[in-house]
């Protein structure tokens, strides 16, 4: 148990589906991360909110929604995927302030697939 | 492009054999470096971490690794492996103090 959950862990979409990924944390942090894990690449970080606010966006596709309601949530949003987006995303939190701990914990994941 | 790199994929070891695992970065200036294990089915764990001070760090279940600055490196050294330890090994690194970049990862097959 990291004090990071992810729900659900597991997901099947259709393409022209609408489903959302949550992830929560309990740890007093202000940074929220998503990551997506596929086969045989590193670790691509996709979003980064601290204190809500949202920080970085490397490239993701418009398909990808985040939302971060207060530091203690982060969601994915998913609209019309491909088959290719079918991975392990990550929820990943830190205490987000400069010259504190950058440590991330990390949830279970959501093992997507798009059918 | 600013990247870390993670030079073995797949390694494979019998029980008793010492291990080292390449890492290497490209971001210049003040970094923080870390080693994470993903055990089969489980999530990411932190194993190590380097802030700052002796650059030999010690982590959980008798793994280190060693920071050198003028090679931009940070290798995970374990003397004696066990069946346990097959797993997944990312190295990863913030330049900033928000954002963690992981290598590809090694994954490390120990035969008993």
């Amino acid at each position: 148990e990291t004090g990071v959950t992810q729900t659900p862990r597991h997901l099947v979409m259709g393409m022209t589906n609408k489903k959302s990924l949550k992830c929560e944390q309990h740890l007093g942090h202000n940074a929220m991360y998503w990551y997506k894990q596929s086969a045989k690449k590193p670790l691509e970080l996709m979003f980064v909110y601290n204190f809500k606010e949202q920080t970085e966006n490397n490239s993701v596709p418009s398909r990808f929604s985040p939302e971060c309601p207060n530091s203690s949530h982060l969601f994915l949003h998913l609209h019309t995927l491909q088959p290719e987006d079918s991975a392990l995303y990550l929820c990943a939190s830190s205490i987000g302030q400069e010259g504190m701990n950058t440590e991330a914990f990390f949830g279970q994941g959501t093992r997507l697939t798009v059918v | 492009a600013q990247s870390v790199s993670q030079h073995n994929h797949h390694v494979i070891l019998s029980e008793a054999a010492s291990l080292e695992l390449g890492c290497n970065y490209s971001y210049g200036g003040t970094v923080n470096l870390f080693w994470y294990v993903q055990y089969p089915g489980q999530h990411l764990q932190l194993l190590l971490k380097y802030f700052s001070g002796d650059p030999l760090v010690k982590g959980i279940k008798g793994f280190e690794a060693e920071f050198i600055k003028s090679k931009f490196s940070f290798n995970l050294r374990k003397p004696s492996v066990q069946w346990s330890d097959t797993a997944e090994y990312f190295c990863a690194v913030t330049p900033g103090f928000q954002k963690l970049v992981f290598g590809t990862g090694t994954r490390l097959l120990v035969s008993p």
